[in-house]
């Protein structure tokens, strides 16, 4: 039983250039969830999923999309990746009303 | 609009010393309250929820509606509690969360 984990742990990007960032969880959750964590901002929520082939919109979506094909996968794509972005990424699942679960996070820089 | 306001980066205390971490939030409704902690190299995980009503490693937190608060306190640090402290709300529909800035808790021997 892994939990949550994400693909890949680093990366470093140039301005405009794409990549998706991948979550995996084998708890069977229905709700998984993407943030961003910046120093003093805390986490903000960028878009979340009730379940597999649904997504919405969090506090700060602009520049990101997500797919949930299967429900145990949570896709973060950057189709045109800014210096804004640059910034910790945090999966997260959950089970209806219970506790979140994250991932170690993705350290990613645009330059 | 800030939700969930930690209003403290940092905090120190001794060691034995008693140590409370502010969280106030603004919601209309019966939000569900967490506190979630992150100690250093780990994954950010759930200390304790107000539905629960429990202590969990010394902490406890109570919500006071009146004031908007969700203050987590413990009667006596030690040194294993220096972590990163995030207050968190879920709307009573249960998608989304809105965390807090957090507080960097140090705990000196």
């Amino acid at each position: 039983n892994a939990g949550v984990t994400q693909t890949p742990k680093f990366r470093v990007l140039k301005t405009g250039q794409s990549m998706t960032l991948l979550c995996a969880q084998d708890m069977n959750h229905e709700y998984m969830y993407w943030y961003r964590q910046d120093p003093g901002m805390g986490l903000r929520l960028i878009h979340y999923s009730v379940g597999e082939g649904t997504t919405a919109k969090g506090e700060v979506p602009d520049g990101y999309n997500v797919s949930r094909l299967k429900k145990q996968n949570f896709l973060l794509g950057l189709e045109s990746a800014a210096p804004s972005q640059t910034s910790v990424y945090f999966c997260a699942s959950r089970f209806g009303l219970g506790e979140q679960y994250f991932g170690p996070g993705t350290r990613l820089t645009v330059t | 609009a800030q939700r969930v306001t930690q209003p403290e980066k940092l905090l120190s205390v001794f060691k034995g010393a008693p140590v409370e971490l502010k969280c106030n939030y603004s919601y209309s409704g019966s939000p569900e309250l967490f506190w979630y902690v992150q100690y250093s190299r780990q994954r950010l995980q759930l200390l304790l929820r107000h539905i629960s009503r429990e202590s969990i490693k010394g902490f406890t937190a109570d919500l006071n509606k009146g004031e908007t608060s969700f203050h987590l306190k413990k009667p006596f640090a030690q040194e294993e509690d220096s972590a990163m402290y995030y207050c968190a709300l879920s709307p009573n529909t249960g998608n989304q969360f809105y965390f807090g800035t957090g507080t960097s808790l140090t705990v000196i021997p």
